[in-house]
């Protein structure tokens, strides 16, 4: 099983901010990802990494940037929070090949942000 | 048409009882299908992991998978209230670039004491 954290939980902030949301994992895994819920809604991919300096958009287009320069860290980066950005951000990661466990998606705990 | 389906429920049956999830998908080349549970305002957090035509127990749960027919179920046994929340079906498809899992909308179970 996988250690993935995301700080912070929680987030606060008014509009025009910059903000940067961290993950980070402990298993070496090779791919993460971030999605993005909204309450009672689906998950949405909006970024994922092969490995380092690979990143993609998802399948929800999203005004956030992210980067993998270390295999452990995908944080991903709001240059100017608007309240349409708050959400729930999720982080996942899954080692790399085809079929067994070793595709099984571990999600961290989650950043709910508000933007006011 | 969606690439993975779910009723959205609410599923509502009595403590005890069992409940039954079904989750149908779109991509015959699929090979990887997951099940994961989701408490309101929490992560997504894996039940059940299945690769093979037939069922693959664990506890109280059962997940199913008929690739012929395209889709995948989960048995809760000896439902409990603490089972209330949203099952969430994925998918990796033969065409899913870096294993990006597809997800169904859930659905929401309600387990009544």
């Amino acid at each position: 099983e996988a250690d993935i954290y995301q700080t912070p939980r929680y987030l606060v902030i008014g509009t025009g901010k910059k903000i940067t949301l961290e993950c980070s994992q402990t298993m070496g895994h090779d791919k993460m990802y971030w999605y993005q819920q909204d309450p009672g809604m689906e998950l949405h991919l909006i970024h994922y990494s092969y490995g380092v300096n690979s990143t993609e958009k998802g399948d929800l287009s999203s005004e956030s940037t992210v980067s993998r320069i270390r295999t452990e860290h995908f944080p991903l980066t709001l240059e100017s929070a608007r309240p349409s950005h708050t959400s729930q951000y999720l982080c996942a990661s899954s080692d790399y090949g085809a079929g067994g466990s070793k595709d099984t998606q571990y999600f961290g705990p989650g950043t709910r942000l508000t933007v006011l | 048409q969606k690439e993975v389906e779910q009723n959205s429920g609410p599923l509502s049956v009595p403590e005890g009882a069992i409940a039954s999830l079904n989750c149908t998908y779109s991509d015959r080349g699929s090979q990887s299908f997951f099940w994961y549970r989701q408490y309101s305002g929490k992560s997504p957090e894996l039940i059940m992991s299945i690769y093979s035509n037939g069922d693959k127990e664990d506890g109280r749960f059962t997940a199913q998978l008929n690739k012929a027919s395209q889709y995948v179920s989960l048995l809760i046994r000896d439902s409990q209230p603490s089972d209330s929340a949203t099952y969430l079906c994925a998918v990796i498809g033969i065409k899913a670039a870096g294993n990006k899992l597809t997800f169904g909308g859930g659905t929401r179970v309600l387990v009544k004491p």
